[in-house]
């Protein structure tokens, strides 16, 4: 298997463009994490996805992020209109129910000016 | 509520020294306790877990972590460190009840010639 796979790498816009990051999780996977990381606010959990529900999106930190998960093989993290702020590295991971361990995609670096 | 206390943002260490990574949690519930590594530029990948059984429980790298039950702690050690141990390391912990995974600040390990 390929992994969980992430797109773009890398993504630099100016601030009020949109922005859109897209996960491929693990195939047979049923739950899928996007998550922020920066050096200030270290790993926070943005969403997470069972069977293409989204369960708890209670850290997407405002309404300029959302997320879908049209089918269990894809999911998109878009933020509309995109600020400096939310320069950081985007990583998404999958799990399979009952077994905890998430298997981490390389994440998007996100620079926006 | 959860949580995941990792007290050292740092660890520098003199190469083939050994380490010692501390974790500590909170929670009245059974748990599953995971570490995670992170590489300069790279997603996370699983380092080791432990979901039941032997308490000492050995991983990648020459890695091994004890759960200790009374001390709710799950301390990372490694006999012998070398240069491409630098990392941050992740200590997280996942609830019986629920999938999601409660994470630690990270400790950066510097190795030191």
């Amino acid at each position: 298997d390929a992994g969980v796979i992430q797109s773009p790498r890398h993504e630099v816009t100016e601030m009020g463009q949109e922005v859109t990051l897209r996960c491929k999780p693990i195939s047979g996977h049923n739950s899928l994490f996007w998550y922020r990381q920066t050096m200030m606010r270290g790993l926070e959990l943005l969403i997470y996805f069972n069977n293409n529900v989204p369960i708890d999106d209670s850290g997407m930190p405002e309404d300029r992020f959302s997320a879908k998960m049209p089918n269990a093989s894809f999911s998109t993290l878009k933020i509309q209109p995109s600020e400096p702020r939310d320069s950081a590295v985007y990583f998404c991971a999958s799990s399979f129910d009952f077994s905890y361990e998430q298997y981490f995609g390389p994440g998007t670096r996100l620079t926006v000016t | 509520a959860q949580s995941v206390t990792q007290l050292d943002s740092q660890v520098p260490v003199f190469e083939e020294a050994p380490v010692e990574l501390r974790c500590n949690y909170s929670s009245s519930v059974s748990v599953y306790l995971f570490w995670y590594v992170q590489y300069p530029n790279q997603g996370l990948q699983l380092l080791l877990k432990y979901l039941s059984g032997s308490t000492l429980v050995k991983g990648i790298n020459g890695f091994e972590a004890e759960f200790n039950k009374s001390q709710t702690s799950f301390h990372l050690r490694k006999p012998s460190v070398h240069i491409s141990d630098t990392a941050e390391y992740f200590c997280a912990v996942a609830m019986d009840s629920n999938y999601q995974l409660i994470w630690g600040a990270g400790t950066k390990l510097i190795i030191k010639p």
